[in-house]
């Protein structure tokens, strides 16, 4: 089946450490994307990928960092710089060129 | 930034009612999506409409689209239970590929 996968669906960080969301499409998109949603409100783009090797800052990269070594990947790091890290994140494909957008199932990041 | 807002922020109907939400923009439309989210889920693309296109149609659903007021409507006909989520306007940005959402409306069906 074609799609995309985030993992874990939930997952607990202690102040202070780092923390890598997985996100896998095998979809064959070129674009890639990271957003997060806190609670009642909008998606607000962190990063994203156009094509392999290469991405950008979205509206609120600061505290985060990703990397986009195959196609198929499109990892985001959380670090200890981000100041509230605590809410959903969503992963998103699509081909790049205008269409519709793929998201996996969320994780939700909790900082205890 | 965000590119849409949807209005309202919040919506509640009766079982088969029709429900609208709108979405504003400040800058020029490129491909304008609209996706649903159930709660605690990830997003899926209901429809997209281009800038050249006044209406589309699928399903239950009907999307216009008014360039010179920047604004677009989803229009769900015949509401069901199922249809209870939180619904997002979107843009594809063209010049440098990003999609960026509104805040979203969250449509609750009575039964």
């Amino acid at each position: 089946d074609g799609g995309i996968t985030q993992s874990p669906k939930y997952l607990f960080r202690k102040e202070g450490q780092n923390v890598t969301l997985s996100c896998e499409q095998n979809l064959n998109h070129d674009a890639m994307y990271w957003y997060r949603q806190d609670p009642g409100q909008g998606l607000r783009l962190i990063y994203y990928s156009q094509i392999v090797n290469d991405f950008q800052k979205g509206d609120i990269a600061e505290g985060y960092s990703v990397s986009r070594e195959k196609k198929e990947s499109f990892p985001l790091t959380v670090t200890s710089a981000q100041k509230n890290p605590t809410a959903f994140y969503l992963c998103a494909s699509s081909t790049g060129t205008g269409t519709e957008a793929f998201f996996g199932q969320g994780t939700r990041l909790t900082v205890v | 930034s965000q590119q849409g807002e949807e209005d309202p922020q919040a919506l509640s109907i009766q079982e088969g009612e029709n429900a609208t939400m709108n979405c504003s923009y400040k800058t020029s439309i490129n491909n304008l999506q609209w996706y649903r989210q159930n709660s605690g889920r990830g997003l899926v693309h209901l429809i997209l409409i281009r800038s050249n296109e006044r209406e589309k149609h699928s399903g239950r659903l009907r999307v216009t689209l008014d360039t010179s007021k920047k604004s677009s409507s989803l229009l769900i006909t015949a509401s069901r239970a199922a249809d209870t989520a939180s619904y997002f306007c979107a843009d594809f940005m063209n010049r440098d590929d990003k999609i960026i959402f509104g805040k979203g409306t969250r449509l609750h069906i009575l039964p």
